[in-house]
């Protein structure tokens, strides 16, 4: 079983660039969820989605764009690349049947702006 | 609003040892718990949860973790440690209401290094 699975693993970017993250889970999960993680600063919600069509803004959501046309799908648009959004991005999906059930995470795609 | 803060960014300890790993939070709802291990250059994986009941949770590889309402914190320990759990740790809650759609806020995470 696949569970989510995110592309490309790295990428370098120039600044003002774009790109698209792909993420796609073969769990049926309603929900999915965008973090950025940082040296020392945890991970931080980016945007987070309860279905197909359905997304919304977690904390930390400028400078990006999501889109969930699918269940399985939900990739994370970066317009006009900064060396702020230098970082390492996780994608994760939950069945959605409850606050308490558990997140499982992609393995995760190393960003570098310069 | 939600915060947690892992109180040690960095824990070296000796293989066999025994370790524990501390998270406090701060909420003005319930919560639910969570501790997520990373190895390096991999996602998060969950290795415990805290929803109710037992203050005392048993999670993956001999870890375990005690939540402490009065306060406000879920210590994770283990009894001895093994090289294999050098990692990083992650301290994370969400709210236990309906609306929350699982949405996690995560500690500053905590690098457990098991030296032999």
């Amino acid at each position: 079983n696949a569970g989510v699975t995110q592309t490309p693993k790295f990428r370098i970017l120039k600044i003002g660039q774009s790109m698209t993250l792909q993420c796609t889970q073969d769990m049926n999960h309603n929900y999915m969820y965008w973090y950025r993680q940082d040296p020392g600063m945890g991970l931080k919600l980016i945007y987070y989605s309860v279905g197909a069509g359905i997304t919304d803004k977690g904390e930390v959501p400028n400078g990006y764009n999501v889109s969930r046309s699918t269940t399985e799908d939900f990739p994370l648009r970066l317009e006009l690349a900064a060396p702020s959004q230098t970082s390492v991005y996780f994608c994760a999906s939950s069945p959605g049947q409850g606050a308490g059930t558990e997140a499982f995470f992609g393995q995760g795609t190393r960003l570098t702006v310069v | 609003a939600q915060s947690v803060t892992q109180l040690d960014s960095q824990v070296p300890v000796f293989e066999e040892a025994p370790v524990e790993l501390r998270c406090n939070y701060s909420s003005s709802v319930s919560v639910y718990l969570f501790w997520y291990v990373q190895y390096p250059n991999q996602g998060l994986q969950l290795l415990l949860k805290y929803l109710s009941g037992s203050t005392l949770v048993k999670g993956i590889n001999g870890f375990e973790a005690e939540f402490n309402k009065s306060q406000t914190s879920f210590h994770l320990r283990k009894p001895s440690v093994h090289i294999s759990d050098t990692a990083e740790y992650f301290c994370a809650v969400s709210n236990a209401g309906g609306t929350s759609y699982g949405k996690l806020t995560f500690g500053q995470g905590t690098i457990l290094t098991v030296h032999p």
